[in-house]
């Protein structure tokens, strides 16, 4: 059963545009919640993060919104740029400590057109 | 410079020729994990490691043990392994309440 759902395989967008890839789950006691990115031959890197008791999170160029009662996020990516070309990895826990456990999504690979 | 180190970067072995893949970390963050990475599948988590002596499964063990017999140092073992171990391995680290640290991978083939 598949806890964190990232629908989308695939994302093109021209560069400058905004880039919004979506994430859902179905944990309803998943309340921390993650994006990283990943560039071929290179691990994940942390993106961005948001908890529960917040519905957006801003960081220069990404934001990340969390409707928790539709279980749904979503990473916007305002303006997209080629350096932006990776795959994006959803990923939630239940408690954002050290006894959590991160659940990740299957990824969306977005290619930002130049 | 902060980082976690896996080695091999790429291993390719036959079937039931037991092999190690080494994971170091200079952070001293007490948290270690492993992760394997497949098309369509996405991460998911073989073992993790809350301290030193201290390991639990995550969603995928079978056929792979882990040692932590040092906060640096995570070794993934597999004792035999299979084709259905071929696949991207990736070591992470963290401190409490912080966010995952990859190393750069391992990519496993195995005939």
């Amino acid at each position: 059963d598949q806890q964190v759902k990232q629908n989308s395989p695939s994302l093109s967008v021209q560069e400058g545009r905004i880039s919004i890839l979506n994430c859902d789950y179905t944990n309803s006691m998943f309340d921390y919640f993650l994006w990283y990115k990943k560039y071929p031959a290179e691990g994940p890197t942390f993106l961005i993060s948001i908890s529960s008791i917040k519905d957006k999170n801003e960081d220069g160029r990404f934001t990340v919104f969390l409707n928790k009662s539709a279980k749904h996020l979503s990473l916007h990516i305002v303006p997209s740029q080629p350096g932006d070309s990776a795959v994006y990895f959803c990923a939630a826990s239940a408690v954002p400590g050290a006894n959590s456990k991160l659940t990740f999504g299957k990824g969306i690979t977005l290619s930002v057109r130049p | 410079e902060a980082q976690v180190t896996q080695n091999p970067r790429y291993l390719i072995t036959v079937t039931g020729k037991k092999l190690t893949v080494t994971c170091s970390q200079n952070m001293n963050h007490e948290y270690m994990s492993w992760y394997r990475q497949d098309p369509g599948l996405g991460l998911r988590q073989i073992y993790y490691s809350m301290n030193v002596e201290v390991t639990d499964k995550g969603d995928v063990p079978e056929g792979y043990k882990v040692s932590r017999k040092e906060k640096r140092n995570f070794p993934l073992i597999l004792e035999s392994p299979s084709p259905n171990q071929t696949s991207l391995y990736f070591c992470a680290s963290r401190a409490q309440g912080s966010p995952l640290h990859f190393g750069n991978g391992t990519r496993l083939t195995v005939t």
